[in-house]
């Protein structure tokens, strides 16, 4: 049971290049999020999904975009990266409302 | 402004003694709150919650804390060993929204 799988686990990006992070889960989680980890400011949400096809903001979600075709995937594209998106990358994902998330490992995102 | 803060970046205790993390809350509608724990290139583990109907929820060497009139829980764990140094991370939920809002963390080390 692998849990929530995010693909790639490091990156380096020049300015202006574009990627797609990966975020996989196996548990039948209708539910579904990125977030992002910088030093002194916890986890900030970028976008969530609370279902296949549904995706909305969240509280940093400028200069993403995601997508869930499929309910086991959740995928954030940066079109034109910058160096402020330097980061830790967290997908997650629970099953209700008032449960836990599970945690993917991160990607470590560097924007040079 | 954050809605979930932890004021104290690090803290530093012995082995063996007793560990106390704070966080406080400014949303009065927040009623779930979880605490998550995370080691380097990890991503965070779910330690143990609380529902605002309940002031205190124990597991093992766990408590946490709730103190809904001062928007204010903390995490306790008694004894505190070297595998516990660690970030600490409190979240909070409305149970209507359907994101949790987490803190900056704390950063525990636990001292041989």
């Amino acid at each position: 049971n692998a849990g929530v799988t995010q693909t790639p686990k490091f990156r380096v990006l020049k300015t202006g290049q574009s990627m797609t992070l990966l975020c996989a889960q196996d548990m039948n989680h209708e539910y579904m999020y990125w977030y992002r980890q910088d030093p002194g400011m916890g986890l900030r949400l970028i976008h969530y999904s609370v279902g296949e096809g549904t995706t909305a903001k969240g509280e940093v979600p400028d200069g993403y975009n995601v997508s869930r075709l499929k309910k086991q995937n959740f995928l954030l594209g940066l079109e034109s990266a910058a160096p402020s998106q330097t980061s830790v990358y967290f997908c997650a994902s629970r099953t209700g409302a008032n449960y836990g998330y599970t945690f993917g490992s991160g990607t470590r995102l560097t924007v040079v | 402004d954050q809605q979930v803060k932890q004021n104290s970046p690090s803290l530093s205790v012995q082995e063996g003694r007793i560990s106390i993390l704070n966080c406080d809350y400014t949303n009065s509608m927040f009623d779930y709150f979880l605490w998550y724990k995370k080691y380097p290139a990890e991503g965070p583990t779910f330690l143990i919650s609380i529902s605002s109907i309940k002031d205190k929820n124990e597991d093992g060497r766990f408590t946490v804390f709730l103190n809904k009139s001062a928007k204010h829980l903390s995490l306790h764990i008694v004894p505190s060993q070297p595998g516990d140094s660690a970030v600490y991370f409190c979240a909070a939920n409305d149970n209507y929204g359907q994101n949790f809002v987490f803190g900056p963390g704390t950063r525990l080390s636990v001292l041989p």
